[in-house]
């Protein structure tokens, strides 16, 4: 059973597009996180989430932590080929667990 | 500073053989962490430590097993290694409060059972 869910699984656009990836569950989480990993390296963060209805913004990407605290979104405006990755969305669930769980990732593909 | 250290960077290892995957930190981290990430997928948590003695399992602990006599060092162990754990293993620490949570990745150890 996979705590956090994210989708889409992989997205491929042309550079100067918009999109929006989503991270999922059934379980409230403390806080939320966003991470990039490139291609043989471990995960970077990108932002941290905590208070529900937050919304964080970082050069073009802009972070939402749901209100209930179940869910996080990722939106990029104006894709370029450098946002390519794999985005991962991680968090710690439960009031204030243990745990530090990943979800499945977005591979995003950003065309030239 | 160095941040999060793991040896070897790669190893390929025999059906039975055992090895284990050595971490440091120099962040003086309270939590560490080991995930797998097989090819094309997200990380999935086989052992946490909260603090230099404790330890405990996470979503895959079968066939691994850990310890924390420090708080800079958190090896994995693999006994009896099966095909089934090639992969890419990352060790990860962090300093948790609930604002702060931000976990620092080794570049990965990838391992290959043939």
């Amino acid at each position: 059973t996979q705590l956090l869910e994210q989708s889409p699984q992989f997205l491929s656009i042309q550079e100067g597009e918009n999109l929006t990836v989503y991270c999922n569950s059934s379980s409230v989480f403390s806080s939320l996180q966003w991470y990039r990993q490139e291609p043989g390296e471990g995960p970077v963060l990108l932002v941290t989430v905590v208070t529900g209805g937050e919304v964080k913004k970082l050069k073009r990407l802009t972070f939402q932590f749901g209100d209930a605290r179940k869910d996080s979104s990722l939106h990029i405006t104006a894709a370029q080929p450098g946002d390519t990755g794999l985005y991962l969305c991680a968090g710690v669930p439960g009031n204030y667990g243990q745990n530090f769980v990943f979800g499945p990732g977005t591979r995003l593909s950003v065309l030239p | 500073n160095a941040g999060v250290t793991q040896t070897p960077k790669f190893r390929i290892l025999k059906i039975g053989q055992s090895m284990t995957l050595q971490c440091t930190q120099d962040m003086n981290h309270n939590y560490m962490y080991w995930y797998r990430q097989d090819p094309g997928m997200g990380l999935k948590l086989i052992y946490y430590s909260v603090g230099a003695g404790i330890t405990d399992k996470g979503e895959v602990p079968n066939g691994y097993n850990v310890s924390r006599s420090t708080t800079e060092d958190f090896p994995l162990r693999l006994e009896l290694a099966a095909p089934s754990q090639t992969s890419v293993y990352f060790c990860a620490s962090s300093y948790r409060t609930r604002w702060d949570t931000e976990a620092f990745f080794g570049q990965g150890t990838r391992l290959t059972v043939v």
